[in-house]
């Protein structure tokens, strides 16, 4: 166990729709990352958060949209849901800035499904 | 562009076999390397990384990886790999952001 929660563990969706995934960091971590992993584009970083504010900007639709809460925990919406969207959504926290991928502790992952 | 190649999408030994799996990565300037691996129904862990120093990193569980900048390479290697080692295994490459390879998929035979 990491200490890094994630909700929901799986989501079905259907085409058009939003939702919200949601990361809760180890305690005492600041930085929040968000990462994509589907069979074609492997995994992805999406964007990182640290201490309340966006820090680095990876592949990220402008259809997706992240935040972090004065809490740490972090949400990751996505809208005008596609097909192409169906992946795992991992979430992973690190204490400070860090260089992206350092000593980063990842969660268990949620799995959309889009249909 | 920047790119983090994985040579192997999937390779089946036999325990006690000799492990490496190849890592490229296409980065101009300073960059930092690392090793994951997911174990089965679990979270991505972090295996070893290399920010600068002796290229030669040792990780947990017995791996190691080189870096060798000549080669824009950072092979992952293991003396002797056990059944527990099946896992799929991801390369990565950062400088202000992290770019993975699309991993490679370990499964040794008992």
């Amino acid at each position: 166990d990491s200490g890094v929660t994630q909700t929901p563990k799986h989501l079905i969706t259907a085409t058009g729709q939003r939702v919200t995934l949601r990361c809760s960091p180890r305690s005492g971590d600041l930085s929040v990352y968000w990462y994509q992993q589907s069979l074609d584009q492997g995994l992805q970083f999406l964007i990182q958060y640290y201490n309340g504010e966006e820090r680095a900007k990876g592949n990220i639709l402008e259809r997706f949209s992240a935040q972090q809460f004065p809490d740490l925990h972090s949400e990751l919406n996505l809208s005008s849901l596609e097909l192409g969207d169906s992946a795992l959504y991992f979430c992973a926290s690190s204490v400070g800035l860090a260089v992206p991928g350092g000593e980063q502790y990842f969660g268990p992952g949620t799995r959309l499904t889009v249909t | 562009a920047q790119s983090v190649s994985q040579h192997n999408h999937h390779v089946i030994l036999s325990e006690a076999a000799s492990l490496e799996l190849g890592c490229n990565y296409s980065y101009g300037g300073t960059v930092n390397l690392f090793w994951y691996v997911q174990y089965p129904g679990q979270h991505l862990q972090l295996l070893l990384k290399y920010f600068s120093g002796d290229p030669l990193v040792k990780g947990i569980k017995g791996f190691e990886a080189e870096f060798i900048k000549s080669k824009f390479s950072f092979n992952l290697r293991k003396p002797s790999v056990q059944w527990s080692d099946t896992a799929e295994y991801f390369c990565a490459a950062s400088d202000d952001k992290i770019i993975f390879g699309k991993g490679t998929r370990l499964h040794i035979l008992p």
